[in-house]
């Protein structure tokens, strides 16, 4: 199976603020990578396919990047909404591994 | 408008049996895989297993084969998830997904409600 690892497991940021997760795959998967975002007590939501394609109705301030092993979501100007955990999942072969998941906070 | 449904929670008793469903419509149920995900309480997500409608392929992930099978009847547009011996482990919260009208790797643009099954004795 590939294993996906996300960084950082948390981070703290403000209203405003970039940031910037990274998931790394322990094998090649070209560009098949999807990001999703998971609010408490809902279902994930899919936010980036195929690495850097942005899902219909996602805004803009979000963007992701890489391919091969090493891949990053970047958020640019952090919104209220955003808090929540966002995971990697690599979807080049059986099984479609998730990454561990970032939760980002509010500082 | 693709929509998943699934069937409400679960509590039941260590040993029995379990079958939960999804059931899709807006989109052509036969033509795109449908998967199971699980989330454990306060934890990440996790890729159980796949099934194509169209011809019921199913792959699993090495953590779930064996431990439960998922199935679906093209007939009614919906996939199971079932378990023949449930353990107070398997509690959790589950969740379809599906590509809908889209390439699968493209990920998962579709979810249900979720499913959350206790297990408790």
């Amino acid at each position: 199976d590939i294993q996906m690892t996300q960084s950082p497991s948390s981070v703290s940021a403000s209203v405003g603020d970039r940031v910037t997760i990274t998931c790394r795959a322990s094998q090649g998967i070209s560009s098949w990578l999807a990001w999703y975002q998971q609010k408490p007590g809902k279902a994930p939501k899919l936010l980036i396919y195929a690495a850097s394609s942005l899902q219909s109705g996602v805004p803009s301030r979000f963007s992701g990047s890489g391919s091969g092993t090493d891949f990053t979501l970047t958020i640019s100007s952090l919104q209220p909404e955003d808090f929540a955990t966002y995971y990697c999942q690599q979807a080049n072969s059986f099984p479609h591994t998730f990454g561990q998941g970032t939760k980002l906070e509010i500082k | 408008e693709v929509q998943l449904v699934q069937s409400g929670a679960e509590v039941k008793k260590p040993g029995e049996s379990l079958k939960i469903s999804c059931k899709g419509s807006g989109y052509s149920f036969t033509s795109y895989w449908i998967g199971w995900v699980r989330q454990m309480p306060g934890k990440g997500l996790e890729w159980m297993g796949i099934i194509y409608p169209g011809d019921s392929d199913t792959r699993y992930s090495p953590s779930f084969q064996g431990q439960v099978t998922i199935s679906a009847d093209k007939s009614i547009s919906t996939a199971y998830l079932q378990w023949s011996s449930l353990k107070a482990s398997d509690t959790a919260m589950y969740y379809c997904a599906s590509s809908g009208g889209e390439w699968l790797r493209f990920g998962f643009g579709y979810w249900g409600q979720g499913t959350l099954v206790t297990v408790s004795s």
